[in-house]
């Protein structure tokens, strides 16, 4: 099955500066990748997706890069507020049913 | 509907008792997935369902936990003689397929004491 590795498992910023997380991921059949935002006790939230014909998405201060040929995709978040603060976790699937998800990244914006 | 919502949202029980939980996802959304979270980790998949066909199952679906969506509609997923380790977030989502418009439900807490 696919297994999907995240990194770093704790992220802290400045307010204004950028955040990067780092996934990769080992089924190379997997199309489709997600970034959820999950804010304590709370659902995970689709903040943005990309599909494995685009290599980079954009929707305002996110963005989400996509590497096929080395597995693995990224997820930007500049100019961070610290509203952004929450556990992100990136996510992979072939079949849009079965989702892989990381073990998330729970980043800080220190106002 | 403005969501999916799930019932109960917190549910603490003892070792060994039996647990229900419901699922009702957007109307209009013939997908329905049980995943489950524990504490630190990214939501794990359970199982799926195609309108009333139960489609996909995880390993991890022992034969203590069974779901069923009879109509189509609204699911539930039973745990039977619940264990410590079933303590976790038992998340809902549903879709259009394929995969299309994913939403997560707010969740049911399970404590196991």
């Amino acid at each position: 099955g696919e297994n999907v590795e995240q990194h770093p498992s704790t992220l802290s910023v400045q307010e204004g500066d950028s955040a990067v997380i780092k996934c990769t991921y080992s089924d190379s059949a997997s199309n489709y990748f997600p970034w959820y935002k999950q804010e304590l006790g709370k659902r995970p939230q689709l903040i943005i997706d990309i599909r494995s014909n685009v290599g980079e998405k954009k929707d305002q201060r996110i963005a989400v890069t996509l590497n096929k040929t080395a597995k693995h995709f990224s997820l930007h978040i500049t100019e961070t507020q610290p509203e952004d603060s929450a556990v992100y976790f990136c996510a992979a699937s072939s079949t849009g049913n079965q989702f892989y998800f990381g073990t998330g990244t729970s980043l800080t914006v220190i106002p | 509907d403005t969501g999916v919502s799930q019932d109960p949202r917190h549910k603490i029980t003892k070792r060994g008792q039996n647990v229900t939980f419901r699922c009702d996802p957007i109307s209009e959304h013939n997908r329905l997935y049980w995943y489950r979270q524990t504490l630190g980790q990214g939501p794990e998949f359970l199982t799926y369902f195609q309108n009333e066909a139960q489609l996909e199952k995880s390993r991890l679906l022992s034969d203590r936990f069974s779901a069923e969506r009879p109509k189509g509609s609204f699911s539930t997923l039973e745990i039977q003689r619940t264990e410590q380790g079933d303590s976790a977030m038992y998340l809902c989502a549903s879709s259009l397929p394929p995969g299309k418009d994913w939403i997560f439900g707010p969740g049911t807490r399970l404590t196991v004491l």
